[in-house]
């Protein structure tokens, strides 16, 4: 199975700063999702197919990659992006879930 | 739009059969895939399986063996069955509906916390 490499496993930023956190996969992936989950909640997809923003997510997030490298950036940090994001793959089965980037408030 | 809500015991013993029902409203589960994930409680998530629209399955091969995933087209419910639970099966159970692979999971149920002990 493809393996999704999340880093860094942690990270802080201040109120807008930018953030960019990566997901490695172990091989080439056609596509990238990403996902945020806050405490005590369900995931919530919040870009698919490597760059869509979901419904609802402001235009500060942004996907991007290709191949073995993808990631998500946040251009200028708000105090609700503080959660922890999951990238995804489903090129091939099964599908897989990177551990998590849990980014906190500074 | 469309909305799913797991529910099931949230205490299983050992050795025994992990039963949920995925109940789905806003849609029909003849279109799409019906997945169930879960989360361990140190945050991994794992992909189990789905079943297809047409009634067809798919089990993640690391659960191939204990695992069933199946339907009631006239409840619009799907379900989930792990044979075997140890506490390592211990984990938030989350059902998930994908309309196309490349748009990912884009409705998820709120999740139902399993505890597997003696």
């Amino acid at each position: 199975q493809i393996v999704l490499t999340q880093s860094p496993a942690i990270m802080s930023a201040s109120p807008g700063e930018k953030v960019t956190m990566t997901c490695s996969a172990s091989s080439s992936v056609s596509y990238m999702h990403w996902y945020q989950q806050k405490s005590g909640t369900s995931p919530k997809r919040w870009i698919y197919d490597t760059s869509k923003l979901a419904s609802g997510v402001p235009a500060r997030f942004s996907g991007s990659g290709s191949g073995t490298s993808y990631s998500l950036t946040i251009s200028s940090m708000e105090a609700e992006d503080a959660a922890t994001y999951y990238c995804q793959q489903w090129s091939s089965n099964p599908p897989t879930f990177g551990a998590g980037t849990k980014l906190e408030l500074k | 739009e469309v909305q799913l809500q797991e529910s099931g015991p949230s205490l299983v013993k050992p050795s025994q059969t992990l039963s949920l029902t995925c109940s789905v409203t806003g849609d029909s589960i003849t279109s799409g895939y019906w997945n169930w994930i879960r989360k361990f409680p140190g945050n991994k998530l794992e992909y189990m399986g789905y079943i297809s629209y047409s009634g067809s399955t798919y089990y993640n091969p690391s659960l191939k063996s204990r695992i069933s995933i199946t339907r009631d087209t006239s409840k619009n419910q799907y379900y989930l069955q792990l044979n075997s639970v140890t506490t390592e099966d211990t984990a938030t159970y989350y059902c998930a509906r994908v309309i196309l692979l490349r748009e990912g999971f884009a409705y998820w149920g709120q999740g139902t916390l399993v505890t597997v002990s003696a």
